[in-house]
């Protein structure tokens, strides 16, 4: 298997632009998580799905924020309008029910608005 | 609620020398616990994890761990350091604090390793 995929890995934009960021979970895994990496806050969880429903939003920051997951085998976020305080490093993670590996993550897609 | 806390931002150790990198989580039940890695520009990789039984779980890349109750501790440790080493290390804790939780990340610990 590929591991969890995103795209795109850099992504440098205009504030007031939309963007759109991808993953693509490990097949069979039937969670994914959307987290957001910055200096001053870490890693947080800003959404995760089980079985392509979204479970818990709770961390997504504001209305410009949405993600989807129209099928098991991908997922978006989308920001709209973008803000340069929305610069960071997104990671998808997925994960099995019952799975002993914990999150496999992808490799991130950083985000620079400017 | 639950919390991770990694005292320590950033660490320097001489290759060859050990290592322990300090976490300390909040949880009132059996925490689920997991030690992550990344290196620079790449996602995370778990080295470990605790769910229950043998106190002391060893890892990948040589890296062991011990959770402590009575100190709510689960440090990570590893005998002699690689200059390969070096990357960002993180602690978390299964929110809900059941394996199938969502992961509660502490700030992550810096590891420079001096040749």
């Amino acid at each position: 298997d590929a591991g969890v995929i995103q795209s795109p890995r850099h992504e440098v934009t205009e504030m007031g632009q939309e963007v759109t960021l991808r993953c693509k979970p490990i097949s069979g895994h039937d969670y994914l998580f959307w987290y957001r990496q910055t200096m001053m806050r870490g890693l947080e969880l800003l959404i995760y799905f089980n079985n392509n429903v979204p479970i818990d939003d709770s961390g997504m920051p504001e209305d410009r924020f949405s993600a989807k997951m129209p099928n098991a085998s991908f997922s978006t976020l989308k920001i709209q309008p973008s803000e340069p305080r929305d610069s960071a490093v997104y990671f998808c993670a997925s994960r099995i029910t019952g799975g002993a590996e914990g999150y496999t993550f992808g490799s991130g897609t950083r985000l620079t608005v400017v | 609620a639950q919390s991770v806390t990694q005292p320590d931002i950033h660490i320097t150790v001489s290759e060859g020398a050990s290592l322990e990198l300090r976490c300390n989580y909040s949880y009132g039940a059996t925490p689920y616990l997991f030690w992550y890695v990344q290196s620079p520009g790449q996602g995370l990789q778990l080295l470990l994890k605790y769910f229950s039984g043998d106190t002391l779980v060893q890892g990948i890349k040589g890296f062991e761990a011990e959770f402590k109750r009575s100190q709510s501790s689960f440090n990570l440790r590893k005998p002699s350091v690689h200059w390969s080493d070096a990357a960002e290390y993180f602690c978390a804790v299964a929110r809900y604090g059941g394996s199938q939780g969502n992961l509660i990340f502490g700030k992550g610990t810096k590891l420079s390793v001096k040749p």
